[in-house]
């Protein structure tokens, strides 16, 4: 059973404060590492689609790095903001073809 | 605008009842999907369809049909079969379903479906 796991499950930061949360994925046959953001009442968007170890992308305030050798993913805000809140999903493809989610991590920004 | 239009956003069913949840993208994508959330889980593939007339089984598939006679529109039918249909639907689409899916995903808002 290939799983992806996601850490913290919810996490609640401050406005101003930085944060990162993990991806855990299987490190064989990886293929693609997606990440989406999922604001309530509102379709999930993506943030990035990433293939290549050692990939760092970067979009505004969030970025994010990629390990496919040992299977994790980092996803940083930097500076958080109240709409900032949001479930951030990540999601792992490997030979199998198809899009693994994980539950996502909950983040909620206080002003 | 382009994208992705699920509807009902709300739908009740009575057990024993069928049910179809529509879904419409106009964002010319070939490749479309339907998801189910359910409490602590990560969103789980029902069918996806790489092109017209034709789609494939996802992880949780019974208990669903669908069809794909137009491009643009992807409904899902949740039959009587379906012993847990209460959940939340998501349907989505990318240009292409391609190998490994490295594509990204556009999703629709979703449908509530409860089972009374």
């Amino acid at each position: 059973i290939l799983n992806v796991e996601q850490s913290p499950q919810s996490l609640h930061v401050q406005e101003g404060d930085s944060t990162n949360f993990t991806c855990s994925f299987p490190s064989s046959n990886f293929y693609a590492l997606h990440w989406y953001r999922w604001e309530t009442a509102k379709s999930p968007e993506a943030l990035f689609v990433m293939t290549l170890n050692g990939d760092e992308k970067k979009k505004g305030r969030i970025s994010a790095t990629l390990n496919t050798k040992e299977g994790y993913s980092y996803l940083y805000i930097k500076g958080s903001q109240p709409e900032d809140s949001a479930t951030y999903l990540c999601a792992y493809t490997g030979i199998t073809d198809k899009l693994i989610f994980g539950t996502g991590t909950r983040l909620q920004v206080f002003p | 605008d382009g994208g992705i239009t699920q509807s009902p956003k709300y739908l009740f069913r009575k057990e024993g009842q069928n049910v179809t949840l529509s879904c419409e993208q106009n964002l010319n994508h070939d490749a479309m999907y339907w998801y189910r959330q359910d409490p602590g889980q990560g969103l789980r593939l029902i069918y996806y369809s790489q092109i017209v007339n034709d789609f494939q089984k996802g992880d949780i598939a019974e208990g669903y049909s669908v069809s794909r006679e137009k491009k643009e529109s992807f409904p899902l039918t949740v039959t009587s079969a379906q012993k847990n249909p209460t959940a939340f639907y998501l349907c989505a689409s990318s240009i292409y379903a391609g190998q490994g899916f490295g594509n990204t995903i556009y999703f629709g808002e979703g449908s509530w479906l409860t089972v009374v």
